[in-house]
């Protein structure tokens, strides 16, 4: 079965760190690739995604993530977070022909003022 | 911008009883979904939903749940006679494309569902 999944459940950084998050999913075949972001009381936003095409994806407000398909990732990079960033990580692949996304179990980052 | 919108946002009920969590889906989007969440663990898939079917559903959904899109805005969740284990956050999604188009899938907040 596919799976998802994202090392890293909780992280906390200093602002103006720079950021990592892992995600790695099972599947060989062809995958679209997102990460969300969920802030307290929020819905989930899209952050990125990644369909085809250049494997570097620039997101909203800052964010990036490579497309590694010989290692099947698809990290999440920020090279300086801010308090703003504090929320929950979601990495999600959906097979394509399919109509579900599949979830890693998410990583809370805490970014200290 | 376009928002999916659940409501309630907290539900809670009695284990047996039948509940119905609602959703307003992007109003030109033609599949809507449901995922749910139960404490501490990932999002999990339940069900696709377009052109009035059902176009793939997970194991999670048994005969205890049903969908439905009872006009051409609302879409609804309905869970038959809840159990304990029915407690989580049930997330509803909608997308203008899906199965063989890449698509983004955009997500409501949420109805905590608690089964008593």
């Amino acid at each position: 079965a596919q799976s998802v999944s994202q090392h890293n459940h909780h992280v906390i950084l200093s602002e103006a760190a720079s950021l990592e998050l892992g995600c790695n999913y099972s599947y060989g075949g062809t995958v679209n690739l997102f990460w969300y972001v969920q802030y307290p009381g929020q819905h989930l936003q899209l952050l990125l995604k990644y369909f085809s095409g250049d494997p570097l994806v620039k997101g909203i407000k800052g964010f990036e993530a490579e497309f590694i398909k010989s290692k099947f990732s698809f990290n999440l990079r920020k090279p300086s977070v801010q308090w703003s960033d504090t929320a929950e990580y979601f990495c999600a692949v959906i097979v394509s022909g399919t109509y579900k996304y599949i979830f890693g179990t998410g990583t809370r980052l805490k970014v200290l003022a | 911008e376009p928002e999916v919108t659940q409501t309630p946002s907290h539900q809670v009920t009695q284990m047996g009883q039948e509940v119905i969590l609602r959703c307003v889906p992007i109003s030109n989007h033609l599949y809507f979904y449901w995922y749910r969440q139960i404490l501490g663990q990932k999002v999990e898939f339940l069900v696709s939903f377009y052109n009035n079917e059902i176009s793939e559903k997970s194991e999670i959904f048994d005969d205890q749940f049903s969908v439905e899109r009872p006009d051409g805005s609302n879409f609804t969740l309905k869970i038959r006679s809840t159990k304990l284990e029915d407690s989580a956050m049930y997330f509803c999604a909608s997308s203008a494309g899906g199965g063989a188009r890449p698509t983004i899938q955009y997500f409501g907040a949420g109805t905590r569902l608690s089964v008593l």
